[in-house]
């Protein structure tokens, strides 16, 4: 079971890019890497999930190394709105009884400052 | 689509009573999960189903049953409540089990 470390909270100011690094020595081979956005009384929402190297979409980019030991999340931009709590999750696709194992870790708490 | 739904929304209990939560999803989602996330914790995997008839155990299954007789839904029992179980309840369904999670907006549940 993949462990990831995360920074408990960042700030940021409105307008900034900002950068959410999350270790994971000992993922796996078929392992893929996912990050969710949660917001106070809501359940978490998907953002971006790639293997390797860089995925970017309309709200995220997700840059991964070589060796896959550790990601970071690029907000662009960001505005008050993206004050949440972040999740990096590690986790590879269901392939037998017990082995769907996938650990939210508490998150990055980032708050975005006018 | 609704997505995911779950009812109810906030549930009281006494220690020892039984209660079941309850998740749906109208998407044809094989694979659901139930999870507990405690105050300023992240989520844990508490069971998980990979389609009709097949569950399974997370990281914190006891005290806790689910089973799966649809597609659709995905019950989760507290068989003797306890304090400790105190926590917001989340379901989520996935296509395949690295697909994207959608989410349910939770139940939150005191057990005094």
């Amino acid at each position: 079971l993949a462990k990831t470390t995360q920074p408990i909270s960042m700030d940021s100011y409105e307008g900034q890019e900002v950068n959410i690094t999350c270790s994971h020595n000992n993922i796996a081979t078929n392992d893929y890497i996912t990050w969710y956005q949660q917001f106070p009384s809501q359940g978490p929402r998907f953002i971006i999930q790639g293997y390797k190297t860089k995925v970017t979409n309309e709200v995220a980019s997700l840059f991964i190394p070589a060796d896959r030991k550790s990601s970071t999340l690029s907000l662009p931009r960001v505005s008050l709105s993206d004050t949440a709590v972040y999740y990096c999750l590690v986790g590879a696709p269901y392939s037998g009884a017990g082995s769907y194992q996938l650990t939210f870790g508490k998150g990055t708490k980032l708050s975005v400052i006018p | 689509n609704a997505g995911v739904t779950q009812t109810p929304k906030f549930q009281v209990l006494k220690t020892g009573q039984s209660m079941t939560l309850q998740c749906a999803q109208d998407m044809n989602h094989e694979y659901m999960s139930w999870y507990r996330q405690d105050p300023g914790m992240g989520l844990r995997l508490i069971h998980y189903s990979v389609g009709a008839g097949i569950t399974d155990q997370g990281e914190v299954p006891n005290g806790y049953n689910v089973s799966r007789s649809t597609t659709e839904d995905f019950p989760l029992r507290l068989l003797s409540a306890a304090p400790s179980q105190t926590s917001v309840y989340f379901c989520a369904s996935s296509r395949g089990s690295a697909d994207t999670q959608y989410f349910g907006p939770g139940t939150r549940l005191t057990v005094l």
